[in-house]
Parts: C-alpha cells; structure tokens; sequence
C-alpha cells in the first residue's frame, strides 16, 4: 500500500493548547493537502502546500513541508473545543488521485 | 448549489444482494471520486472518473464496477454484496486545473 502515515492516531488537548500533527508518505509529490472530517460527516479541505514550499499558513492552520524527509506537519494554535475531529493529510503522487494517511483524531476539551 | 450528495445515506444488504450508490454533483466538476473508509485505514480509492464516459481502478477495486454516463453522476456498483465490504463510502469531485476534492456526507453501508 502506498498509504501514508500520520502520528500520533490520536491527541488530546485543552482548549488554548496547541495541536501537532506529522504526516510521512512514500511517493514523490506535486503537493500535500490537508483535511478535516467530524465525526459522521465527508471531508473537507483545509490547506494545500506545494512541493516547492516550506511553510503555508491559514488562519490558525500552519502547514510545513519537508520533500528530503517525505514529511508534512499541521500545527493549529489555540485549540477550539470545535476543532475536535479526525485530520489527514492527502498526497497527489504526481497523479489525479490522491493517497491518504491514517488521520489523527484530535480530541480539544473545553 | 447542493455540492456533492450521495444516495443513500444508510442501507443494509444480506450477502450477495447487489445495491447502486449514486454520487451527483452540481459544480460541472471532471473529475469524480469513490473511497471507502474503514477505522484505523484512512480512506482507499476504489474508482476514480476524469471526465464523462471515462473510468479507472484506484487501490481497491476487486467487487465493485462503476459508471459516468452524465458528467454530474458517478454510480458504485456492488453486484454481489459480501461482508468484507461493510464500509462507509465516500464520493468526492474537482474541477480540472485544480487539486482540492469536494466530498459528500458519505453512505454507510453493513452487509451481513
């Protein structure tokens, strides 16, 4: 499988606390996409980082890209109880389909 | 504009019944999607569509066929349902020149 890799599978935190979260795939890449699921609910995208980029920020969301390391990580600051959800990367292989990690599930208390 | 619906949102089969999952689409979207997401597996494509009367495999496509007859719809077919692939089942579409996939709310789907 050529299925990524996400770490931790799961994260617990206080609201106000910061989340990390690291991604590590196999394929070479044209870009790296995050994405957010709640529980029940389809997927929907958060942040898209090239391959010639190193950082991308958006809102509290910042992405980082490491294409020697086949890494990615999302940092969101000042967690929500309302961020509570399952995140994953998504790589596009330099193909029009994309590869999933496993996700993290990211557990924010009030 | 609905985005992406799938229908059902909820069925169960007995084993080898066959059932259709229909995606529809109303963004005049080329490219349209089908995963299945099983804990701890993330999602795996099944089929994937680049445009209208088009088709290809993605990572799992044993036991399932699919069709793009009108550029908005994407039908999954299970033609005898087993219970390996109680699942639940995403449809996903992006415009061409463009990368991020819109998905719809998904279709649980228990075979017993």
């Amino acid at each position: 499988s050529q299925q990524g890799e996400e770490d931790p599978q799961a994260l617990s935190i206080q609201e106000g606390e910061n989340a990390t979260m690291n991604c590590s795939y196999k394929t070479s890449i044209n870009n790296l996409q995050w994405y957010r699921q709640n529980s029940g609910r389809g997927l929907v995208h958060l942040i898209l980082i090239r391959s010639n980029e190193r950082e991308k920020h958006s809102g509290r969301l910042r992405v980082t890209l490491d294409t020697s390391k086949k890494s990615s990580s999302l940092l969101i600051t000042a967690s929500r109880a309302a961020d509570t959800a399952s995140y994953f990367c998504a790589t596009d292989g330099n193909t029009d389909k994309l590869i999933f990690g496993t996700g993290t599930r990211l557990q924010v208390f009030p | 504009n609905a985005g992406v619906t799938q229908t059902p949102k909820f069925r169960v089969l007995k084993t080898g019944q066959s059932m259709t999952l229909l995606c529809a689409q109303d963004m005049n979207h080329e490219y349209m999607y089908w995963y299945r997401q099983d804990p701890g597996m993330g999602l795996r494509l099944i089929h994937y569509s680049v445009g209208e009367g088009t088709t290809a495999k993605g990572e799992v496509p044993d036991g399932y066929n699919v069709s793009r007859l009108k550029k908005q719809n994407f039908l999954l077919g299970l033609e005898s349902a087993a219970p390996s692939q109680t699942s639940v089942y995403f449809c996903a579409s992006r415009p061409r020149g463009t990368d991020t996939q819109y998905f719809g709310p998904g279709t649980r789907l228990t075979v017993l």
